[in-house]
């Protein structure tokens, strides 16, 4: 089974602090994704990366950038964390491709005080 | 540039009634379509998935959908639901990126 692991369920953080959340995938895909999830707005796409260093902005970066050193492993960081960033972050990979599915984490419901 | 519209937000039924989930998609390519399952509290699990074909397509938990290209829907259907369906539903399609719906919430009601 395709395993997509968030680094942290629930994260508190203070508004200014710089914020990693990390991301890693087990079957060797090459695309993934962060989204971010709020009530009403569904899943939002916030960056995605097609490969090692690579990266391109979703429909909504600001604020946000994003780390892939690695195949298995997308770091989404919130440079200065402000509190309409708090929301729930879903983080996914798939392989290349448009017909396969997009495998999911478990998700980090960060909260920003 | 492709969209993906869910009208309903929300959506209660009877256990045991059948339900329909409504998606309607735009985009300027051919696209695939998915739907998606968010349990409380977990990330989201695929239903089905459409790529070619039969436009008639069936999932798991007994969910079905069906495409149909010139009303560009992809509605998700099943006959009697249970409580254990209670969740939110997402409509999704698929070029390079993937781009989701804004969510049904459907609410089973005992």
């Amino acid at each position: 089974d395709v395993k997509v692991t968030q680094s942290s369920r629930y994260l508190v953080k203070r508004t200014g602090e710089k914020v990693f959340l990390e991301c890693v995938q087990d079957m060797d895909h090459e695309n993934m994704f962060w989204y971010r999830q709020d009530p009403g707005l569904g899943l939002r796409l916030i960056y995605f990366s097609y490969d090692v260093k690579m990266k391109e902005k979703g429909d909504i970066p600001e604020g946000y950038s994003v780390s892939r050193e690695k195949k298995e492993r997308f770091s989404l960081i919130l440079e200065s964390a402000s509190t309409n960033q708090t929301s729930m972050y879903l983080c996914a990979s798939c392989p290349w491709g448009a017909t396969t599915e997009a495998f999911f984490g478990q998700g980090t419901r960060l909260t920003v005080v | 540039a492709q969209s993906v519209t869910q009208l309903d937000s929300q959506v209660p039924v009877f256990e045991e009634a059948p339900v329909e989930l409504r998606c309607n998609y735009s985009s300027s390519v051919s696209v695939y379509l998915f739907w998606y399952v968010q349990y409380p509290n977990q990330g989201l699990q695929l239903l089905l998935k459409y790529l070619s074909g039969s436009t008639l397509v069936k999932g798991i938990n007994g969910f079905e959908a069906e495409f149909n290209k010139s009303q560009t829907s992809f509605h998700l259907r099943k006959p009697s639901v249970h409580i254990s369906d209670t969740a939110e539903y997402f409509c999704a399609v698929r070029y390079q990126k993937v781009t989701f719906g804004t969510g049904t919430k459907l609410q089973v009601i005992p």
